[in-house]
């Protein structure tokens, strides 16, 4: 079965950083694209990030461009989102999810909480 | 604001169908492939409609998609309390270079 299991969330003053990681497991990773999705909490989805299956190609949100940098380790099945200058604004539960969208984001995590928070 | 369109709410009796509608531009539905979450509160979004109107294996087909220009509809038949939800849109835009999402339909069974 596919799985994609996040960790690294936690409580961080504004300015700060945090790394995010995605294990993933149940299917060939370095086949796939990638994701990272966010959800603020009682607000809808943004998406945040992708990363092709080889991770020459990226893109980023506005809203994180210049601070969030995505990244994988095909060896090690693992998805990552380095996240500096933390805000409020970040605040949200972060998802990995599987896909493209022609594909669909067709796997999703169970989602890891940042919060940013003096 | 969100890049595409949604209505805040729906609703419809249980054995009803209903639809959700979801509006963009030219540079996302218009010219790119539209696919539907549906997101029971608390647990993570989950993949309904891919390519437009593709249901990946799992889904009823109570669930379609469809997409006519700029906009893009969800469709449900046979109204079941089970598929109260959230349910968002999403395409890539190409003018942002970026992935987008709707803001978000709540769907209640009356």
């Amino acid at each position: 079965d596919v799985q994609l299991v996040e960790s690294g969330g936690g409580l961080v003053q504004p300015g700060g950083s945090l790394r995010l990681s995605c294990a993933a497991s149940g299917f060939t990773f370095s086949h796939e694209t990638m994701n990272w999705v966010r959800q603020a909490p009682g607000r809808g989805l943004e998406w945040v990030s992708y990363i092709s299956n080889s991770g020459n190609s990226i893109y980023y949100a506005d809203s994180v461009k210049g601070r969030f940098t995505i990244s994988r380790d095909n060896a090690k099945n693992s998805l990552f989102l380095q996240m500096s200058n933390l805000r409020a604004g970040d605040t949200a539960i972060y998802y990995c999810a599987r896909g493209s969208w022609k594909s669909g984001l067709d796997y999703w995590g169970q989602g890891t909480l940042v919060t940013v928070s003096s | 604001q969100s890049v595409l369109t949604q209505p805040p709410s729906v609703s419809a009796a249980p054995g009803q169908k209903v639809t959700i509608s979801c509006s963009g531009s030219s540079s996302n539905i218009g010219n790119n492939y539209v696919s539907w979450y549906q997101q029971v509160p608390g647990t993570a979004p989950k993949l309904l409609i891919y390519d437009n109107n593709k249901r990946p294996s799992g889904i009823p087909d109570r669930f379609s998609g469809s997409k006519s220009g700029t906009s893009a509809t969800l469709g449900i038949t046979g109204l079941q309390t089970g598929d109260e939800a959230d349910y968002y849109c999403g395409a890539w835009d190409t003018s942002l270079s970026g992935g987008v999402f709707g803001g978000g339909t709540k769907l209640t069974v009356l």
